[in-house]
């Protein structure tokens, strides 16, 4: 089993829809969560960090559940320009970032 | 955007011959990674810093060492390099080790 695991996707869905993402992790010690946005070719980009509380930024929320071991990533009203692979971000040490191989998603006009 | 740059952007080498790709950052962070990431895979970790010369391997290092002489560059070099060490290659800072990495704009190395 990976470590951390994300529907490869692909999300396509219209614009204005909401659409939600999971992210799964094995190791119940991990100490902190991160969703990032990956554009093709492009660099990774921190997206927001994910709290115990769950928080919100615009259009985004993430969730934590440490019970069930996932994260999620909401996105509301979708645009074009959200189109990007999401990757799921899982501090499991203290150098240990474990990123999964993220979920694509597609906005369609 | 953080101020992070890579050089080179992309490079084309033969196998055998020995390859340097240099990381500066203009934020000061203490803290600087090198990652590759290949189809199939998330990211993976091939070496760290926590500081001027204090360096560590991360869990695909063979292959590779590092160096970090000044805060703001983070040298990685493939001493002889292979064809499976074809890939993107992106340098990361933070600064601190719990706080979330920005990364550089990449490096697509290629070994023929």
């Amino acid at each position: 089993r990976k470590e951390v695991e994300q529907d490869p996707g692909p999300f396509n869905v219209p614009e204005g829809a909401t659409v939600a993402f999971n992210c799964t992790y094995s190791n119940s010690a991990s100490q902190s969560f991160f969703w990032y946005r990956q554009d093709c070719r492009k660099e990774p980009k921190l997206l927001m960090s994910v709290y115990s509380s769950g928080n919100e930024d615009g259009r985004f929320t993430a969730q934590l559940n440490r019970a069930s071991q996932y994260i999620s990533l909401l996105i509301r009203d979708s645009k074009l320009s959200d189109s990007a692979t999401y990757l799921c971000v899982v501090r499991a040490g203290t150098y240990k970032y474990i990123f999964g191989t993220g979920t694509r998603l597609k906005v369609l006009a | 955007d953080a101020g992070i740059t890579q050089s080179p952007r992309h490079k084309v080498t033969e196998t055998g011959t020995p390859v340097t790709l240099r990381c500066h950052q203009t934020e000061n962070h203490r803290y600087m990674y090198w990652y590759r990431q290949d189809p199939g895979h998330g990211l993976r970790l091939i070496h760290y810093s926590y500081g001027v010369k204090d360096t560590d391997k991360g869990e695909v290092s063979d292959g590779y060492s590092v160096s970090r002489s000044k805060t703001e560059d983070f040298l990685l070099t493939l001493e002889s390099a292979t064809s499976s060490q074809t890939s993107v290659y992106f340098c990361a800072i933070s600064v601190d080790r719990d706080q979330p990495q920005h990364f550089g704009d990449g490096t697509r190395l290629s070994i023929l």
